[in-house]
């Protein structure tokens, strides 16, 4: 497809075990960030990447939280250990030029719940 | 430390008439503004920006409007349509090639 995808676009797993979120950006963007969305709040900056490498990993929550991005195309989102406060969707966002012109092209999300 | 605020959760406005989204930030070397649309189950589009060079941009029925002094920015709607139901979010970025989103205004648009 042509637009950023995420899989799965649903997760429920159990407290303390360990999920992988992908993203899939648009073909060509180097630029690639994620975001979280939890319930009544804003969108929350995880992660950026510029190509393979990560200028900004300011806003991992903890060290459960890591990212990697291969290729200069698809990244996968890892939370070790899951928590309940971890309940959110994750968003991942493209971008070719970066955010300054708001070309920053959101996928679907995935939702994730831990019980 | 919530930097950019959307005071207000939810809004609803009559067809045809205007809409009011305001925002609210706290850091003065926020240098570029943005909105965004997201409807229910879908990532947020890109919807206006604004240069902090700049107090308005406009394009088409919307609006933006850049207070610096008073740290506080709007977007206007007008007319309002009903597939402008959504939620909308302020964001703001610094250079650093993130950016700070609000909590985001639901806005209703009622027949």
């Amino acid at each position: 497809g042509a637009g950023v995808s995420q899989s799965p676009s649903n997760k429920v797993t159990e407290k303390g075990k360990d999920v992988e979120l992908r993203c899939d950006p648009i073909s060509g963007h180097t630029a690639l960030y994620w975001y979280r969305q939890s319930l009544g709040q804003g969108l929350e900056f995880l992660i950026y990447f510029q190509g393979n490498s990560a200028p900004d990993k300011s806003g991992l929550p903890s060290d459960r939280f890591s990212a990697e991005r291969t290729g200069g195309s698809v990244s996968t989102l890892t939370i070790q250990r899951t928590q309940q406060e971890d309940s959110a969707v994750y968003l991942c966002a493209s971008s070719l030029r970066g955010v300054n012109t708001g070309e920053l092209f959101f996928g679907e999300g995935s939702r994730l719940t831990v019980l | 430390d919530q930097q950019v605020k959307q005071n207000s959760p939810s809004l609803s406005v009559q067809e045809g008439r205007i809409s009011i989204l305001n925002c609210d930030y706290t850091n003065s070397m926020f240098d570029y503004f943005l909105w965004y649309k997201k409807y229910p189950a879908e990532g947020p589009t890109f919807l206006i920006s604004i240069s902090s060079i700049k107090d308005k941009n406009e394009d088409g029925r919307f609006t933006v409007f850049l207070n610096k002094s008073a740290k506080h920015l709007s977007l206007h709607i007008v007319p309002s349509q009903p597939g402008d139901s959504a939620v909308y979010f302020c964001a703001a970025e610094q250079g650093a090639q993130k950016l700070v989103f609000g909590q985001g205004t639901r806005l209703t648009i009622n027949p």
